[in-house]
């Protein structure tokens, strides 16, 4: 069955340190990769998404995520955080090839952002 | 443009009551999908829609949960006789086609209380 991992529940990370965020993903087929961010009280909003060629996808808010297939992760990043940045992140796999059924999602990390 | 629009944003019900939330997507988007999220999980699959038709349903429990998405006006997730393990966050996204590239686009939610 496909799954997505999200190893780290909470991080914290100083403004202008870099971050990764891990994903881990369990998936029969070439996946179709997404990283989400939700701040509280709010719906989800894409970042990014990877469905084929150029393994290192660009995102909105200077983000950046590479996916390797060898080692099933799609891991996200930020050469220097924002105070703004702090928020839920998902990343989510899709569950039906050649059409986009529904998303499966990891249990999520909130990054919390010191001064 | 206005994205996906829930209401109501929050809804507070008493065990037995029922409840309606409502899902109007992104203008010309065809395809709508619902999600809960409880505490401290990541976003779970209930239901897949396009207009008069229920896609997947997967996710959905099989007692007291349905949808649907009339050719006029918005999706609606009803829940009968609800509990308190009906507590959660509902998220509805839209997408204009059941293709991987066209990614769903989430609304606010609606917090559902059970009392």
């Amino acid at each position: 069955a496909q799954s997505v991992t999200q190893p780290d529940i909470h991080i914290t990370v100083s403004e202008g340190a870099s971050l990764e965020l891990r994903c881990n993903y369990s998936y029969g087929a070439t996946p179709y990769l997404f990283w989400y961010v939700q701040s509280p009280g709010q719906g989800l909003q894409l970042l990014l998404k990877y469905f084929s060629g150029d393994t290192l996808v660009q995102g909105i808010k200077g983000f950046e995520a590479e996916f390797k297939r060898s080692q099933s992760s799609f891991n996200l990043r930020k050469p220097s955080v924002h105070w703004s940045d702090a928020a839920e992140y998902f990343c989510a796999v899709g569950a039906v090839l050649g059409s986009q059924g529904n998303l499966i999602f990891g249990k999520g990390t909130k990054l919390s952002v010191k001064p | 443009n206005a994205g996906v629009m829930q209401n109501p944003r929050h809804l507070v019900r008493r065990r037995g009551q029922e409840a309606r939330l409502r899902c109007s997507p992104v203008k010309g988007h065809s395809h709508v999908y619902w999600y809960r999220q409880l505490p401290e999980e990541g976003l779970k699959f209930m239901v897949y829609l396009q207009k008069e038709n229920i896609i997947d349903e997967s996710g959905m429990p099989k007692e007291r949960f349905s949808a649907e998405f009339p050719k006029e006006g918005p999706s609606i997730l009803r829940i009968q006789q609800v509990v308190r393990g009906d507590s959660a966050a509902y998220f509805c996204a839209s997408s204009p086609a059941s293709r991987q590239d066209q990614p769903q686009h989430f609304g606010d939610g609606t917090r559902l209380s059970i009392l």
